[in-house]
């Protein structure tokens, strides 16, 4: 496999449950991010790690837990989730966790909480 | 609060036009600029970025910067249906930060 990819593609859940988002990068880097994307809006950072060390939470609800066991995986838990959560979960890769560092993505989950 | 605007569009051209795609962003000390593809159901890919002021050319595409007019845009050369996506403009301020990113342009091109 090459690139960023993404398991599971799609995923339904109700409230009460409790899933993992995977996320594995073939490409060497050194930095790992998730976005959400809703509806009309921008791409929402939720998480970054660089060099498994996560270096930017924004303000996101802890019913999203992420992890970072080494620097070509990524995981998302998610637990008692809200229909509003409900979205494109995207998983990116880069180099470092710089500005000019090109980020890729992967395909996404996109998720369904009912 | 670090902001990155876009023109939602949608932005419609004839096959053959050239599209341009604008972005504008709030902080001036942004140093990086990246446009992403967006087709329906996928995930953005990169299709180019840009560091200093003017222009970059890279096949029919062209990005170009005025950070004193904190603008950046991109234009599509001899557009074609497959160019129909979203463009995602995304801005980098200094190292240690993530890229914000705007909501995108629809563009459509009709054949």
């Amino acid at each position: 496999e090459t690139g960023v990819t993404q398991t599971p593609r799609h995923l339904v859940m109700g409230m009460t449950n409790k899933k993992s988002l995977k996320c594995e990068q073939h490409l060497g880097h050194n930095a790992m991010y998730w976005y959400k994307q809703s509806a009309k809006k921008p791409l929402e950072l939720m998480f970054v790690y660089s060099l498994e060390e996560r270096v930017e939470n924004n303000s996101v609800p802890s019913r999203f837990s992420p992890e970072c066991p080494n620097s070509s995986h990524l995981f998302l838990h998610l637990h008692t989730l809200q229909p509003e959560d409900s979205a494109l979960y995207l998983c990116a890769s880069s180099q470092d966790h710089g500005s000019t560092d090109t980020q890729y993505f992967g395909p996404g989950t996109r998720l369904t909480v009912l | 609060q670090k902001e990155v605007e876009q023109n939602s569009g949608p932005l419609s051209v004839p096959e053959g036009a050239i599209a341009s795609l604008n972005c504008t962003y709030s902080d001036r000390g942004s140093q990086s600029f990246f446009w992403y593809r967006q087709y329906s159901g996928k995930s953005p890919e990169l299709i180019m970025f840009i560091y200093s002021n003017g222009d970059k050319e890279d096949g029919r595409f062209t990005a170009q910067l005025n950070k004193a007019s904190q603008y950046v845009s991109l234009l599509i050369r001899d557009s074609q249906p497959s160019d129909s996506a979203t463009y995602l403009c995304a801005v980098g301020h200094q190292a240690g930060t993530a890229l914000i990113f705007g909501k995108g342009t629809t563009l459509s091109v009709s054949s």
